[in-house]
């Protein structure tokens, strides 16, 4: 089973900044199948990024993924007020099994 | 437009199951496969098993195997996951997921809370 480590754990920025979020995996993963999600208080997730890099449908161009092999990254350009909340990398493997990272909470300082 | 709206809030006592329902809408609902995933209070997200709607196959993670069916109604496009055995680590948000391409899950239910507690 393919193990996915978030870091920072929890990560401070102001407004305006930029933030970068890590995604580490124990084995290599198919860029194909690595997406980030965004949750807020009370909410379900809401898919960011799939394919490694590529937007779902409506995501602002502040939000980007890059990277393969094992190490994966989210970025967000500029931090706007809303986009303070908790992120979740997931992979796809075969068997079909999936696993997601355990989170990085993005707050305001 | 697309919406997955699932069943109420349960509280159960251990021992007991749970069977939650998703309700698709706003596309053909045998053309995507559904998850359904979980997360306990404070924790992050967990993969329990996949259901085609088309044709009804299934797989589960393997720590939910042999508690966990999941099945589907294509006659009113509803997803449903039961879950036996029930014990207080079960207490959990369940949400159901839509697959769209690449693995990666586009639509999520709203969620249902299910509390195992004597």
């Amino acid at each position: 089973e393919i193990v996915l480590t978030q870091s920072p754990g929890t990560l401070s920025l102001s407004p305006g900044e930029r933030a970068t979020l890590s995604c580490r995996a124990s084995q290599i993963v198919s860029s194909s199948y690595l997406a980030w999600y965004q949750q807020k208080p009370g909410q379900a997730p809401r898919l960011l990024i799939y394919g490694a890099s590529s937007r779902a449908t409506g995501i602002p161009d502040r939000f980007s993924g890059s990277g393969s092999g094992t190490d994966f990254t989210l970025t967000i350009s500029r931090l706007e007020p809303e986009d303070f909340a908790v992120y979740y990398c997931q992979q796809y493997g075969s068997s079909p099994m999936y696993t997601f990272g355990q989170g990085t909470m993005l707050e305001i300082k | 437009q697309v919406q997955l709206v699932q069943s109420g809030a349960e509280v159960k006592k251990p021992g007991a199951s749970v069977k939650v329902s998703c309700k698709a809408s706003g596309y053909t609902f045998t053309s995507y496969y559904m998850h359904w995933v979980r997360q306990a209070p404070g924790q992050g997200l967990e993969w329990m098993g996949i259901i085609n709607p088309g044709g009804g196959g299934t797989s589960y993670a393997r720590k939910f195997q042999g508690r966990v069916t999941m099945t589907r109604d294509t006659s009113t496009s509803t997803v449903y996951m039961d879950l036996i055995s029930l014990r207080s680590e079960d207490t959990a948000v369940y949400y159901c997921a839509r697959e769209q391409l690449l693995h990666a899950f586009d639509m999520w239910g709203q969620g249902t809370m299910v509390t195992v507690s004597s």
